[in-house]
């Protein structure tokens, strides 16, 4: 069972586009963090949200967390070739089973 | 600081065999997470080590396993090998909790035939 669902799997668009992806869950995260992977190398943390409502900008980047902290999404303005990669949000549950839980991805290639 | 290393980047293997796959973690971080990624899958939590200690685990088979030494390095091992394990293995390093920042390593490239 995903707990983790993002969307769109796939984007592909023009470089200078502005694009949003989504990160949704039933259940609610103590916090959430965005990280971006590109080809043969590990994710990159790019961001971690902890507050409901939370906006964070990083650069031509926004990422909001849900009031409920349940979902989030990634706002990039005029996006730029630099910005391809596969996309990841994780969500960190407290207790018992305190680890990250990955969402399904979403991979962007954004088109010179 | 260096950042997290793995060895080797690149594998290959038959059914059957099994696998040890490297991560020096960062200096000074003491977890050691590791994940599996493939296409379908996505990035899986295949388990935690702390301290040279087991401390989270995920839904995988007993043919998983792993175990941290006390420069908190760590292995990872697959017995049986089947071909379903082809994915790319992914060691991250934290300093306290797998739910801190995690600096992810290259991966290693595990291809099962």
């Amino acid at each position: 069972t995903q707990l983790l669902e993002q969307s769109p799997q796939f984007l592909s668009i023009q470089e200078g586009e502005n694009l949003t992806v989504y990160c949704n869950s039933s259940s609610v995260f103590s916090s959430l963090q965005w990280y971006r992977q590109e080809p043969g190398e590990g994710p990159v943390l790019l961001v971690t949200v902890v507050t409901g409502g939370e906006v964070k900008k990083l650069k031509r980047l926004t990422f909001q967390f849900g009031d409920a902290r349940k979902d989030s999404s990634l706002h990039i303005t005029a996006a730029q070739p630099g910005d391809t990669g596969l996309y990841l949000c994780a969500g960190a549950r407290g207790g018992a089973t305190n680890k990250l839980i990955f969402g399904t991805g979403t991979l962007l290639a954004v088109q010179p | 600081k260096a950042g997290v290393t793995q060895t080797p980047r690149y594998l290959i293997k038959t059914r059957g065999q099994q696998v040890t796959l490297s991560c020096s973690p960062i200096s000074g971080h003491r977890s050691v997470s590791w994940y599996q990624q493939t296409p379908g899958q996505g990035l899986q939590f295949l388990f935690e080590y702390f301290s040279e200690t087991q401390r989270n685990k995920g839904n995988f088979p007993g043919r998983f396993s792993g175990r941290q030494f006390s420069n908190s390095r760590s292995e990872m091992n697959v017995s049986t090998l089947e071909l379903g394990d082809s994915a790319l293995y992914l060691c991250a390093s934290s300093q306290r909790v797998s739910t801190d920042t995690q600096y992810f390593g290259p991966g290693t490239r595990l291809t099962v035939l």
